[in-house]
C-alpha cells in the first residue's frame, strides 16, 4: 500500500497568512493526487485533483503543486472560512489511501 | 445538481451485518463509480472499496475483502455497502463518494452526508 504522510499535523495561522501543507507519498504516484477540505461533522470537499487542477467553484487562493512523491497545497491568503482539516489522497493505485490530515487552526 | 443521499444511523450488535444505502441524483448514475470511505473520530479517511455503477464490477480494500460487499441497483440509482461480522472498531461514520470510472479520474467530486454505524452489545 502507498503511505501518505502529511505535515504538519496541526498548523496555527491568522487570517491573511499564506499557508502551505505538505504531502509525501511512500512511492511515486505521478500526479495522481487530490486534496480535500473537511469541516467538523461534514463530508470532505474536493479542492484539487491531479495535483494542481482546481475543482470548479473552489476559490483561486487554493493551489496545488508537485509530482512523484512530494506535493504541496497552498492557501495564498487565509480566510476565516478556511479553518478546517485538509487531506491528501493518492489515486495512483489501489488501495486508495489518504494522508493523516492537517488541521488549520486560528492562531 | 448532483446529490448523494445516504441512509440513516444504525445501531448493531457485534457479529451482525449492516447495509448502508447511497441514492444518487442529478447525473447519469451508470456513468460514474461509487466508493465507500469510513472515518473514525479524529482518524484519517479509510477507503473500503468501490463499484463501477455502469458495469457492476466492484473492488475492495484487502483489509475489508472478506467482510464487505458493494452492490448497486441501477433502476433506483442507488449503491449499497454491506459490512458483516461487525465489531466495536467498526463504529464510525461511513461515506459514499462519486468518482469517474477510468484511471486518472478516481478521486471524489461529490460525497454523501455520512451514515453513523454504532456497534454495541
Amino acid at each position: 500500500d502507498i503511505q501518505m504522510t502529511q505535515s504538519p499535523s496541526t498548523l496555527s495561522a491568522s487570517v491573511g497568512d499564506r499557508v502551505t501543507i505538505t504531502c509525501r507519498a511512500s512511492q511515486s504516484i505521478s500526479s495522481w493526487l487530490a486534496w480535500y477540505q473537511q469541516k467538523p461533522g461534514k463530508a470532505p470537499n474536493l479542492l484539487i485533483y491531479k495535483a494542481s487542477n482546481l475543482e470548479s467553484g473552489v476559490p483561486l487562493r487554493f493551489s496545488g503543486s508537485g509530482s512523484g512523491t512530494d506535493f504541496t497545497l497552498t492557501i495564498s491568503t487565509l480566510q476565516s472560512d478556511d479553518f478546517a482539516t485538509y487531506y491528501c489522497q493518492q489515486y495512483n493505485s489501489y488501495p486508495l489511501t489518504f494522508g493523516g490530515g492537517t488541521k488549520v487552526e486560528i492562531k | 445538481q448532483v446529490q448523494l443521499v445516504q441512509s440513516g444511523a444504525e445501531v448493531k450488535k457485534p457479529g451482525a451485518s449492516v447495509k448502508v444505502s447511497c441514492k444518487a441524483s442529478g447525473y447519469t448514475f451508470t456513468n460514474n463509480g461509487i466508493h465507500w470511505v469510513r472515518q473514525a473520530p479524529g482518524q484519517r479517511l479509510e477507503w473500503m472499496g468501490w463499484i463501477n455503477a455502469g458495469t457492476g464490477n466492484a473492488r475492495y480494500s484487502q483489509k475489508f475483502q472478506d467482510r464487505v460487499t458493494i452492490t448497486r441497483d441501477t433502476s433506483a440509482s442507488t449503491a449499497y455497502m454491506e459490512l458483516s461480522n461487525l465489531r466495536s472498531e467498526d463504529t464510525t461514520v461511513y461515506y459514499c463518494a462519486r468518482s469517474g470510472t477510468v484511471g486518472g479520474t478516481i478521486f471524489f467530486d461529490y460525497w454523501g452526508q455520512g451514515s453513523l454505524v454504532t456497534v454495541s452489545s
